[in-house]
């Protein structure tokens, strides 16, 4: 089964200072791999995805994020952060193939940025 | 617009009681599940249903029920058997890939607490 290492549990950067933040995943083969974020009180909503094709993935807000292969991560990364990117953000890895228990999501812990001015 | 309404925002029980949480999505999505969010410990997968009147138990389906007899409908019910159910639940629809994962959308959620 895959599963998703967050290794920050809260990530505090300065408004303009660029971001990272990481993403390591277990998987026997190449996965799909996502990056969600979370408003408090609300709901998750997609940043992006990469099922195959360019390692380098743009979305949404201006994120992207990088697919390693040789050290199974998915960092996710920002130039300039933005006072509203303060949230909690969410790796998760899904399977490429069916899985005998199901096609689920398995999401990492979460990382919390915290954005000062 | 398209989406996933859940509701209430916001669900009070008091112990013993059942309560059902509502997940509606007009998506056209085959796939839906739900989640449950405790602080610090991410998603974790509760039931799942990848077409109309069938559907999987996840990691945490202990003291939970659902049913699935609609596309765009998938109620989840907390029974008085969940021994902690305050938490954030998350619903959330996918198209249904033929293999492998596929990309989930969510709803806004429902916290529930018990009083």
């Amino acid at each position: 089964a895959q599963s998703v290492t967050q290794p920050d549990i809260h990530i505090t950067v300065s408004e303009g200072a660029s971001l990272e933040l990481r993403c390591n995943y277990s998987y026997g083969a190449t996965p799909y791999l996502f990056w969600y974020v979370q408003s408090p009180g609300q709901g998750l909503q997609l940043l992006l995805k990469y099922f195959s094709g360019d390692t380098l993935v743009q979305g949404i807000k201006g994120f992207e994020a990088e697919f390693k292969r040789s050290q199974s991560s998915f960092n996710l990364r920002k130039p300039s952060v933005h006072w509203s990117d303060a949230a909690e953000y969410f790796c998760a890895v899904g399977a490429t193939v069916n899985m005998e228990y199901g096609n689920k999501l398995v999401f990492g812990a979460g990382t919390i940025l915290r954005v000062k001015s | 617009d398209g989406g996933i309404t859940q509701s209430p925002k916001y669900l009070f029980r008091k112990e013993g009681q059942n309560v059902t949480l509502s997940c509606e999505q007009n998506l056209n999505h085959d796939a839906m599940y739900w989640y449950r969010q405790d602080p610090g410990q991410g998603l974790r997968l509760i039931y799942y249903s990848q077409i109309v009147n069938d559907f999987q138990k996840g990691d945490i389906a202990e003291g939970y029920s659902v049913s699935r007899e609609k596309k765009e409908s998938f109620p989840l019910t907390v029974t008085s058997a969940q021994k902690n159910p305050t938490a954030f639940y998350l619903c959330a629809s996918s198209r249904g890939r033929r293999e492998g994962t596929d990309t989930q959308y969510f709803g806004p959620g429902t916290r529930l607490t018990v009083l």
